[in-house]
């Protein structure tokens, strides 16, 4: 049983660049999020999702995509990346939405040069 | 949508002693609170949860007690052991979408 994977581990963009963190998780839970984790602001919302094909925006969507075409993956993709998106990434998922626990998986740190 | 304020942003703790770190939030209708540790390099990690229909949980020597009224809740360490030594995060959720709102985290040191 893995739990919630996260690949890659680390990346590094250069401006304007694209690309997809993956988000994977083999306990059938319907809820998942993508958070971003920056020094003194705690972990914040980018964008979840309720179930497959049903996705919304979080407190900081803005420069991020992301689809749900099954219950297992969630990935994110950055657009055109920009250095304010220099940060740790961390997608999580729940059983029971966000009034359960949340498994995190092992993040993403992406530097944007 | 909830705001969810954290206090203290550093604590530091002599082994031994007790470590309380609390937070408000600001959505009447939120109803369930979890703590999540995070250790240096880690990813978060829920540690212990509460739900509005109860005002103290315990798990040896963790506890959260929870004010409705005032509407803040506290994460409380006792026995501190350097084990303990890391970044503590609080929760809420928002009444009316699935979104979970977090503090800004408290890191805790524990001095052996």
């Amino acid at each position: 049983n893995a739990g919630v994977t996260q690949t890659p581990k680390f990346q590094v963009l250069k401006t304007g660049q694209s690309m997809t963190l993956q988000c994977a998780q083999d306990m059938n839970h319907e809820y998942m999020s993508w958070y971003r984790q920056d020094p003194g602001m705690g972990l914040r919302l980018i964008h979840y999702s309720v179930g497959a094909g049903i996705t919304d925006q979080g407190e900081v969507p803005n420069g991020y995509n992301v689809s749900r075409s099954t219950t297992e993956d969630f990935p994110l993709r950055l657009l055109s990346a920009a250095p304010s998106q220099t940060s740790v990434y961390f997608c999580a998922s729940s059983s029971g939405y966000t009034r359960t626990e949340a498994f995190f998986g092992q993040g993403t740190r992406l530097t944007v040069v | 949508g909830e705001n969810v304020e954290q206090h203290p942003s550093t604590l530091s703790v002599q082994e031994g002693d007790s470590a309380v770190i609390k937070c408000t939030y600001s959505d009447s209708a939120s109803n369930y609170f979890p703590w999540y540790k995070q250790e240096l390099g880690k990813r978060p990690q829920l540690i212990i949860d509460i739900r509005s229909n109860v005002g103290e949980k315990k798990d040896q020597r963790i506890a959260v007690t929870l004010n409705k009224t005032a509407k803040h809740f506290s994460l409380h360490i006792t026995e501190t052991q350097p084990e303990d030594s890391a970044v503590y995060f609080c929760a809420a959720p928002n009444f009316g979408n699935e979104k979970l709102t977090f503090g800004t985290g408290t890191r805790l040191t524990i001095i052996p």
